[in-house]
Parts: C-alpha cells; structure tokens; sequence
C-alpha cells in the first residue's frame, strides 16, 4: 500500500488566492512526522512546513499552513495569498518510528504540479 | 551556513561504467541519504548513513552503494549503469534521524546514461 497519497497531479490558482494541496498518508505507527517540501523546476527540494503526530495544533509557516486531520489520516498543505514563484512541483512526505529512532527515511508522495497565473 | 552541496550537478555516462556522487551535509549534521527521482517511479529512497554506518537501506539492488566519511561528507556509487538509471540523484542531510529532524536537500546530481 501506498504511504503517501497525492490525488492531484495538478492544481492552478490564481495569483493571490488560497489553494489547498491534498494529501494522505498510511501508517500504523503511533509516532510520525509528515512533511511538505517544494521542488521548482530547477530541481532543488526545498522544506516548507512540517508537522508531528503528537502536535495538538496544525502547523503554520508564514503563508503555509498545514491541515492535519489525524482520524483522517489527512495533513493537507494550504497556501495563501498565492504568488507566481509558488509554481512549482509539491511533495508531501512521511516518517515513520517512535521517538527516539534512528531511521530516518522518508516517504514520498507522488506530487502535485501547482500553476499559479496572473 | 552553508547548505547541502552535491557534486558534479550534472553527469552523462554509457552504459557499463561506473558513477560516484557527493554529498556535504550542513556543517553539524550527521545523517546523510540518498534518493533517486525518475518520471515514472516518483522519489524513492536509496540509503541513509549515520555516523559513517549505513542504517537504512531501500530496495535497490547491489550496484548501488554508498558511504559516508567521518566528517559526515558521503558519496553514492552505482557501477555497471544501465538505461534506467538516469535519474536526478539527492541527497539530503539533518542532524540525526530522528523524527522531528528536518532533512534539507542538495541540488541534485542529474545522470543520463547513454
């Protein structure tokens, strides 16, 4: 089974509007963190917001946000006031193990291709 | 601080050789690992190296290696390349492998096999 789930391949929105980018994940770990990164197209993976399994309140990043619906098995990534250089490839990430582990793999969902126009 | 650096950024081999890339974490980082990203099977992990031990590794096969050094630089090497390993290689890095450790990525190195 999939670990990460990312239904939309592509997303457009327009400049300055909000835009919700989903994502689910898949895991019998009582302990996890999940992740968001985004990759322009120049390649580079850059980390943007993360959240953990014991966090009581969704994490905010400036204008990220991350919407963690743990009985849903849901974090999605929420962007506001969008703007033109957010075009890019977005991944939404996991790891597993209880604190303490020394594993530090991460899942990977499939991505999804944001447009942001003007 | 300086960020995750991987050398050479790109790379163009023939079917047969061998590549080696590489990898400097962030100053204070101790946990290096690889992934491989292609167009049809998305990112998937390689290996993490933890203190100069590898601790993790995903399912590739034997061609593909690694190491890290004692001051946490790390390199990959895949030998006898074949077609499907073009790919855009990263590396990232974090201080431990801990749950909550933020893993920052370098550029990548982009190999084409010919």
């Amino acid at each position: 089974a999939q670990k990460i789930t990312q239904t939309q391949p592509g997303m457009f929105v327009q400049e300055k509007e909000a835009v919700t980018l989903d994502c689910t994940y898949d895991t019998s770990d009582p302990s996890y963190g999940l992740f968001w990164y985004k990759q322009p197209s120049s390649g580079e993976m850059i980390f943007l917001i993360y959240q953990g399994s014991y966090d009581q309140q969704n994490a905010t990043e400036g204008r990220y946000s991350l919407n963690f619906q743990k009985a849903r098995k849901s974090a999605n990534l929420v962007i506001s006031a969008s703007q033109l250089g957010d075009s890019a490839m977005y991944f939404c990430a996991m790891r597993e193990g209880r604190e303490g582990s020394t594993l530090g793999r991460l899942y990977f969902g499939r991505g999804t291709q944001l447009t942001v126009w003007p | 601080k300086a960020g995750v650096t991987q050398t050479p950024r790109y790379l163009i081999k023939t079917r047969g050789q061998q590549v080696t890339l590489s990898c400097s974490p962030i100053s204070g980082h101790r946990s290096v690992s690889w992934y491989q990203q292609t167009p049809g099977q998305g990112l998937q992990f390689l290996f993490e190296y933890f203190s100069e031990t590898q601790r993790n590794k995903g399912n590739f096969p034997g061609r593909f290696s690694g190491r890290q050094f004692s001051n946490s630089r790390s390199e990959m090497n895949v030998s006898t390349l074949e077609l499907g390993d073009s790919a855009l290689y990263l590396c990232a890095s974090s201080r431990e492998g801990r749950i909550a450790n933020i893993q920052y990525f370098g550029a990548g190195t982009r190999l084409s096999v010919l």
